[in-house]
């Protein structure tokens, strides 16, 4: 079975403009979770989606948006990037919502602002 | 809220010699505790977790940790490390309830494998 699949795999920017980061998750998880990780940190959870229902979200602000598509796959946007928004962004894919469910992680898409 | 503390940020050993990696955790509520590995240039991927029951925890590729309460830590061990190992280790806790199933990671200990 694939696994989770992210696309760009790699993205260049500059300031001002607008991102789509797109995941597919694995076929039958319905929870899809993103992450950004600034290079030298952990990654850092912004998003949870379940049932195309936004079930957390972490501490970024509302130029960060995301949504999830009938078929599961999810969006994420961002608008008026910054420099500091350069990153690897993760998406996470699990059956359910809950952590007692593994999370698969895509090799993620990395996003440069410049 | 919980956090995840990774005391090293790097951590060299010979090939074939013991490693601990240290996490240490808050949380004010009971947790579940995860170890993530992260090769280059890849995503993650797990190698173990603990949610309740036996306080040492068997993993993927060789690797144990051990739940310990009183010390809220969750070491990671391989008694014989190899080449493949070279990667950045991430440890991650997530609220055990429901409606707090976020995952919280430490900042990442690079493990580097010397022949």
């Amino acid at each position: 079975d694939a696994g989770v699949t992210q696309s760009p795999t790699h993205l260049i920017k500059t300031r001002g403009q607008h991102v789509t980061l797109r995941c597919s998750p694995i076929s039958g998880h319905k929870s899809v979770s993103w992450y950004q990780q600034v290079l030298g940190q952990g990654p850092q959870f912004i998003f949870q989606y379940y049932e195309k229902e936004e079930r957390g979200r972490g501490n970024f602000p509302d130029r960060f948006s995301a949504r999830q598509f009938p078929n599961y796959s999810s969006e994420l946007n961002v608008n008026a990037l910054l420099l500091g928004d350069s990153a690897l962004y993760l998406c996470a894919s699990s059956y359910s919502r809950s952590t007692l469910e593994t999370q698969y992680f895509g090799p993620g898409t990395r996003l440069l602002v410049l | 809220a919980q956090s995840v503390t990774q005391l090293d940020s790097q951590v060299p050993v010979f090939e074939e010699a013991p490693v601990e990696l240290r996490c240490n955790y808050s949380s004010s509520v009971s947790v579940y505790l995860f170890w993530y590995v992260q090769y280059p240039n890849q995503g993650l991927q797990l190698l173990l977790k603990y949610l309740s029951g036996s306080t040492l925890v068997k993993g993927i590729n060789g690797f144990e940790a051990e739940f310990n309460k009183s010390q809220t830590s969750f070491h990671l061990r391989k008694p014989s490390v190899h080449i493949s190992d070279t990667a950045e280790y991430f440890c991650a806790v997530s609220g055990s309830f429901f409606g707090n199933e976020k995952l919280t990671f430490g900042t990442g200990t690079r493990l580097t494998i010397i022949p």
